[in-house]
């Protein structure tokens, strides 16, 4: 068990969609990682907090979004959703302290969203 | 630019052998981190190792070993005496770490599926 809690496992929806992914990092730890895994593009990073705050954007679309709120569990946001978001989306933690050296990030189960 | 390369899609094995998984990476960054992840059936992502750019020990842990090398930018993983419970996917990671880098962000290579047949 790594610590990182994401809800739902599995999520099946319709095209045009919206739908919200959610994680509980390990306790204590303050940067949140949402990453996808999809068979065209592997394991791809989207987008990281750090404390509520975002740090970094990867290959995210903007019908995706994400917050962290003050009790650091993180939510992925997904709209108006296609096929071709059908993946495994997984969270992340690690860090606990910005500029800490990099420690090995932790992952969560993840959640496989199925659009049809 | 960051890459990993993992250029072994697939590998089958009998119970018992030896076998390594390669690794090729890509940074500028002087300071960076790699990681081996594996990746069973059911689904999840379990950490193996880190290891630093500034550490070029190789390690043993069990069955497990590594071997990285700076000199030929690779990261190798050697599962010795296989067992069917190895079978996986197994991922291999680059995290950069310089100075305006997202610590913590990793890039991932496509993964090796190792199967282990009895």
């Amino acid at each position: 068990d790594s610590g990182v809690t994401q809800t739902p496992k599995h999520l099946i929806t319709a095209t045009g969609q919206r739908v919200t992914l959610r994680c509980s990092p390990r306790s204590g730890d303050l940067s949140v990682y949402w990453y996808q895994q999809s068979l065209d593009q592997g394991l791809q990073f989207l987008i990281q907090y750090y404390n509520g705050e975002e740090r970094a954007k990867g290959n995210i679309l903007e019908r995706f979004s994400a917050q962290q709120f003050p009790d650091l569990h993180s939510e992925l946001n997904l709209s108006s959703l296609e096929l071709g978001d059908s993946a495994l989306y997984f969270c992340a933690s690690s860090s606990r302290f910005e500029g800490q050296m990099n420690t090995e990030a932790f992952f969560g189960q993840g959640t496989r969203l199925t659009v049809v | 630019a960051q890459k990993v390369t993992q250029a072994q899609t697939e590998i089958s094995v009998v119970e018992k052998e030896d076998v390594t998984l390669d690794c090729v990476y890509e940074t500028r960054d002087t300071t960076y981190y790699l990681f081996w992840y594996k990746q069973p059936p059911s689904g999840e992502l379990v950490f193996l190792i880190r290891r630093n750019s500034f550490d070029e020990q190789n390690e043993i842990s069990g069955r497990y070993s590594w071997n990285f090398q700076k000199s030929t930018s690779s990261f190798n993983f050697t599962i010795t005496a296989s067992q069917v419970v190895d079978s996986a996917v197994y991922f291999c990671a680059l995290s950069p770490g310089d100075r305006g880098s997202t610590l913590g962000r990793l890039y991932f290579g496509r993964g090796t599926q190792l199967t282990v047949w009895p």
